[in-house]
């Protein structure tokens, strides 16, 4: 079976430094990959998509940046963090045919003072 | 510029009560998801639902799908407190690179009081 894991679970950083996520899945190969923000009690934002290895589609300008450098691995990371980074982050995957839903990992809450 | 709104965006009802949450989409697409999220933790996929007129049923929740109405609606029977959550729908949209990305509602906080 497919598993996803992202981490850390939690994270708290000052305002300007550095950040990495990151998230793997396993059990499935060439997996449509996907980051998303959720602010506190809001809905969903879309940040990258990635349909390979180096791919990667921005949805939204902002200083954070996505890497895939292998398969099943997904990158999240800012070179400086703003407070407005702060949120929960949710890496995503799909086989990316009509009709498949995605699954979420466990997610990564992270402040930014 | 496509959207997918929910109502209501909050809902308190009584255990034992049935209610509706409603999923609008802007978009002529014919597939349809939705999710549960407790508090603090990940989504977890509820329904898909892949056609006009699709019905999808899991214990207390079911979910339809009208594609010409572009509307969605999970029903909740004889709620109990175990479905206090946020429900999201989305719908996806089919991209130029061959996959799809897929937009969330806004979400309907549900608490279910004993």
């Amino acid at each position: 079976s497919q598993t996803i894991h992202q981490w850390p679970a939690t994270l708290v950083q000052p305002v300007g430094s550095p950040l990495s996520l990151e998230c793997t899945v396993e059990g499935t190969s060439n997996p449509n990959l996907y980051w998303y923000r959720q602010a506190a009690g809001r809905g969903l934002q879309l940040l990258f998509y990635s349909v390979g290895i180096g791919q990667i589609s921005s949805e939204v300008p902002q200083n954070l940046s996505a890497s895939r450098p292998q398969d099943r691995q997904f990158i999240l990371s800012s070179k400086k963090l703003l407070l407005s980074d702060s949120g929960f982050y949710l890496c995503a995957w799909s086989v990316g045919l009509a009709g498949d839903t995605q699954y979420f990992g466990p997610g990564t809450r992270l402040t930014v003072l | 510029e496509l959207k997918v709104e929910q109502n209501p965006l909050f809902l308190s009802m009584q255990e034992g009560k049935n209610y509706t949450i409603y999923c609008n989409y802007s978009t002529t697409s014919d597939r349809l998801y939705w999710y549960r999220q407790d508090p603090g933790k990940s989504l977890e996929s509820l329904f898909v639902l892949l056609s006009n007129g699709a019905v999808k049923q899991e214990g207390r929740l079911m979910a339809s799908l009208d594609t010409k109405a572009r509307l969605s609606t999970l029903h909740i029977t004889a709620a109990v407190h175990d479905l206090s959550a946020t429900y999201f729908c989305a719908v996806d949209i089919y991209l130029t690179s061959g996959t799809y990305k897929y937009i969330f509602g806004t979400g309907t906080r549900l608490k279910v009081l004993a």
